[in-house]
């Protein structure tokens, strides 16, 4: 059982398209982080977030962490097709062990 | 440079036999870790090493053992490889302090049991 639950597992939308990655567990987390995955390549961390309710802008990305901080999500405003990849959240437990979620598969087409 | 390099980047094995996948990182990082990534599954944590002297099991480590053999290197082994070790072999780095928890990956090891 993933400690960490993504959804959706894939999404392929057109570009120009906004969309929301969720990302739940029951568990509560020091902090929060998403990656991004690209074929071939090892994630890159995009964001961490650390406190309850905290909103993260990255130019067309937006993430939130929950106020229980358990759960988080990623939303991006008009999707381009270099936005795609795996995205995958990372629930972090005392700032130094990593639990990762199965990962959103993200395809935008032209 | 890359910071994290992990070698062989390919590999494929039989059943039975021994094999070692090496992470060298120039990070100057303390923490390093080792996962693997299964379709539908994302990553998971294998092992992992705050310093030298520290080895810590992770959350699927049997059937694997490592090696940190100074710093910047940190090796996986598998004793005895099976069909069900295939997948794709992630090392990384993090630091310490508040911007700490960064991890830093390498690009990965495709490993095939046969």
């Amino acid at each position: 059982t993933q400690l960490l639950e993504q959804s959706p597992q894939f999404l392929s939308i057109q570009e120009g398209e906004n969309l929301t990655v969720y990302c739940n567990s029951s568990s509560v987390f020091s902090s929060l982080q998403w990656y991004r995955q690209e074929p071939g390549e090892g994630p890159v961390l995009l964001v961490t977030v650390v406190t309850g309710g905290e909103v993260k802008k990255l130019k067309r990305l937006t993430f939130q962490f929950g106020d229980a901080r358990k759960d988080s999500s990623l939303h991006i405003t008009a999707a381009q097709t270099g936005d795609t990849g795996l995205y995958l959240c990372a629930g972090v437990h005392n700032f130094n062990k990593f639990y990762f979620g199965s990962g959103t598969k993200l395809n935008v087409k032209p | 440079d890359a910071d994290v390099t992990q070698t062989p980047r390919n590999r494929i094995t039989k059943t039975g036999k021994r094999i070692m996948l090496e992470c060298s990182q120039t990070k100057g990082h303390d923490r390093m870790y080792w996962y693997r990534q299964d379709p539908g599954l994302g990553l998971r944590l294998i092992y992992y090493s705050f310093d030298v002297k520290d080895i810590n099991k992770g959350e699927i480590s049997d059937g694997y053992s490592v090696s940190r053999q100074a710093q910047a290197k940190f090796s996986l082994s598998l004793e005895s490889a099976i069909p069900n070790q295939t997948a794709l072999y992630f090392c990384a780095t993090s630091g310490r302090g508040p911007g700490g928890n960064e991890q830093f990956f390498g690009p990965g090891t495709r490993l095939t049991v046969l």
